[in-house]
């Protein structure tokens, strides 16, 4: 089975442009969160998506936006884009059962903004 | 407010056990979690504590004590391999969502 896909790996964008980072969750698996991750602190979450309605949103502004889709794909969308949006952004799925609340997360999508 | 407490580096040779503190403070907790991050990879899922006690999965423990928001990761037999970031997390607050620490950096020297 496949893991949690993430696309593009690499972006490279200027300030003030729109951003749209997509994530395939692994099969079966409803709940996808997506996390910022700043070199050398650990991952900030963003929002969380369940069965395609927002469960969840962290401390980031509204030009950070994001949807699920009906197949559980999920995309992150940033508008206006600032320098300090540079970071690796990560997408996590969860199964629906599991006491741990495992978090299984893919390999990133790095984002640089000149 | 959420926060999460860890060192932020560890030295230690191989063959070694090194224990990695994280203290928290959460408005609501479900739970204690660790993951690993080698450079340039993905965090991966190592050990989870919803109860107080030791967890045991192979070479690594975890730790949880409720009463004083505190738990650690041991990692036991250290192998150059294990060298990377370790990040507790926390699956608290009104959402039940996962916070990280910042993480803490593990260099294994021969």
């Amino acid at each position: 089975d496949a893991g949690v896909t993430q696309s593009p790996t690499h972006l490279i964008k200027t300030r003030g442009q729109h951003v749209t980072l997509r994530c395939s969750p692994i099969s079966g698996h409803k709940s996808v969160s997506w996390y910022q991750q700043v070199l050398g602190q650990g991952p900030q979450f963003i929002f969380q998506y369940y069965e395609k309605e927002e469960r969840g949103r962290g401390n980031f502004p509204d030009r950070f936006s994001a949807r699920q889709f009906p197949n559980y794909s999920s995309e992150l969308n940033v508008n206006a884009l600032l320098l300090g949006d540079s970071a690796l952004y990560l997408c996590a799925s969860r199964a629906d059962r599991g006491a741990k609340n495992i978090q299984y997360f893919g390999a990133g999508t790095r984002l640089s903004v000149l | 407010g959420q926060s999460l407490e860890q060192p932020s580096e560890v030295t230690a040779v191989e063959g070694a056990i090194v224990q990695i503190n994280c203290t928290y403070q959460t408005s609501g907790f479900y739970g204690l979690s660790w993951y690993q991050q080698h450079d340039g990879g993905a965090p991966t899922f190592l050990s989870y504590n919803a109860l107080d006690g030791l967890e045991e999965t192979g070479r690594f423990s975890s730790f949880l004590s409720r009463s004083d928001s505190y738990g650690y990761l041991l990692l036991q037999e250290l192998q150059m391999k294990d060298s990377a970031s370790y990040f507790c997390a926390v699956r608290g607050g009104s959402q039940g969502n996962l916070i990280f620490g910042k993480g803490t950096k593990l260099s294994v020297k021969p």
